[in-house]
């Protein structure tokens, strides 16, 4: 597709089992992010890939929380042991690169997580 | 740690008047972003600054960056229903280093604005 696409839209997990986000970028795309949204409000830093690196790992709140991203394509975000702290949407973007004439950010629709 | 402070949270005009948001930082950054987002899907980019006191048009929205590129505004002129919707900033750091990828964002301005 064209755009940055998310997979699953919405998922409802039980309280302590472990989720995996899926994010497709836009072709081509050499940087990737993983934010988190809390209803209404801004995005939350998790991570960036430049490649498959992870240069950033600052922003990933706990140690239950790890992304991967392989082939300088698809990422993977799992949350092990899931707390319902952990409910939001989570966002992934793509750019062209990390400098700032490539910066633009496309955001996929997200995934909703809800932890019961 | 770079933190954006944005304000107003909420806000609710009727339509044809004016408003400004503001972003402020005590850190400086290499660029700063405005983005809009509409329920159910991810933000999208309306415009980068780059040069501290450079303003940017887009149709009836006005961007400044400030001159010490640690603040950014924007002004939308004779607001529409249309430009309902949740806006929000987002800063760049400086290049080198692990973080230049990360970008800080604003905690938003829910603006609605009534027929």
């Amino acid at each position: 597709g064209a755009g940055v696409s998310q997979s699953p839209s919405n998922k409802v997990t039980e309280k302590g089992k472990d989720v995996e986000l899926r994010c497709d970028p836009i072709s081509g795309h050499t940087a990737l992010y993983w934010y988190r949204q809390s209803l209404g409000q801004g995005l939350e830093f998790l991570i960036y890939f430049q490649g498959n690196s992870a240069p950033d790992k600052s922003g990933l709140p706990s140690d239950r929380f790890s992304a991967e991203r392989t082939g300088g394509s698809v990422s993977t975000l799992t949350i092990q042991r899931t707390q319902q702290e952990d409910s939001a949407v989570y966002l992934c973007a793509s750019s062209l690169g990390l400098a700032v004439a490539y910066n633009e950010q496309f955001f996929g629709p997200g995934t909703r997580l809800t932890v019961l | 740690t770079q933190l954006l402070e944005q304000s107003p949270q909420f806000l609710s005009i009727q339509e044809g008047e004016n408003l400004t948001v503001y972003c402020n930082s005590s850190s400086v950054f290499s660029s700063l972003q405005w983005y809009r987002q509409e329920p159910g899907e991810g933000p999208v980019l309306l415009v980068t600054v780059v040069t501290g006191g450079e303003v940017k048009k887009l149709k009836r929205l006005t961007f400044q960056f400030g001159d010490a590129r640690k603040d950014s505004s924007l002004h939308i002129t004779a607001a529409q229903p249309g430009d309902t919707g949740l806006y929000l900033c987002a800063g760049k750091p400086r290049a080198g280093g692990t973080s230049y990828g990360k970008l800080t964002f604003g905690q938003g301005t829910i603006l609605t604005v009534h027929p």
